[in-house]
């Protein structure tokens, strides 16, 4: 059972880049999967930031598409997520979820990190 | 604002039955897109509660259900337990959106 572990900078300054990685385990991230990170503003709903295939283009949320990064890094078997010139508007707890037995819906999460934006 | 619109609440008594509503459009849930539902308990990761449309991974108990009718679809548990007390979140795929998944805004259960 694949098992993912985000992790990251817990407080990061306005208009800094937030940056944070998933790593996986139990699983290689070159397996047939779509690697997504979701978040969720304290108190607020779900969101989905994007996916990326391991030997693919990454696939951004419109609405953060200018803003964001996500990339597969194969020797370290993680995924990583960038977004800059964040706000208090990106505070909130960021997860990484895998359909991991290809039925399209993240049966796979990580237990999320949370990240804070503030001076 | 959500592109999938659920209620912010809905409550019941133990044993009762409830259903929670996730409304979409002809981009995403009416395209037929499959809707995915997700169990969020305080302070944790969201749990797949149902995916493809109908289907519970193992170990999801037989009380959860889940079925779509054009841009909607629908959430339904029966025998109601304090345990499910929690929020739950729709999630489909839209094609307007540059191929983008999109989630509902959640939904409150309170057991009464």
């Amino acid at each position: 059972q694949v098992q993912l572990q985000e992790s990251g900078p817990g407080l990061v300054r306005p208009s800094g880049t937030l940056s944070l990685t998933c790593v996986v385990s139990g699983g290689s991230i070159s397996s047939s999967n779509w690697w997504n990170w979701v978040r969720q503003p304290p108190g607020k709903g779900l969101e989905w930031i994007g996916d990326i295939y391991h030997s693919g283009s990454p696939n951004y949320n419109p609405s953060l598409k200018s803003r964001v990064t996500i990339s597969v890094d194969k020797s370290k078997n993680q995924l990583s997520l960038k977004l800059t010139s964040v706000t208090a508007a990106d505070t909130g707890v960021y997860y990484c979820a895998i359909p991991s037995r290809g039925i399209g819906a993240f049966d796979v999460w990580g237990q999320g990190t949370m990240v804070t934006v503030s001076a | 604002q959500s592109v999938l619109t659920q209620p912010p609440s809905v409550s019941g008594a133990p044993g009762q039955r409830v259903t929670i509503s996730c409304t979409g459009t002809s981009s995403n849930i009416g395209a037929g897109y499959d809707v995915h539902w997700y169990q969020q308990l305080p302070g944790t990761a969201p749990k797949l509660l149902i995916y493809g449309t109908t289907n519970r991974p193992s170990g999801v108990p037989d009380r959860f259900s889940g079925s779509k009718s054009g841009t909607s679809a629908s959430l339904a548990i029966t025998g109601l337990q304090a345990e499910d007390e929690a929020d739950y979140y729709c999630q489909s795929y839209d094609s307007s959106l540059s191929g983008s998944q999109v989630f509902g805004g959640g939904t409150k259960l309170t057991v009464l």
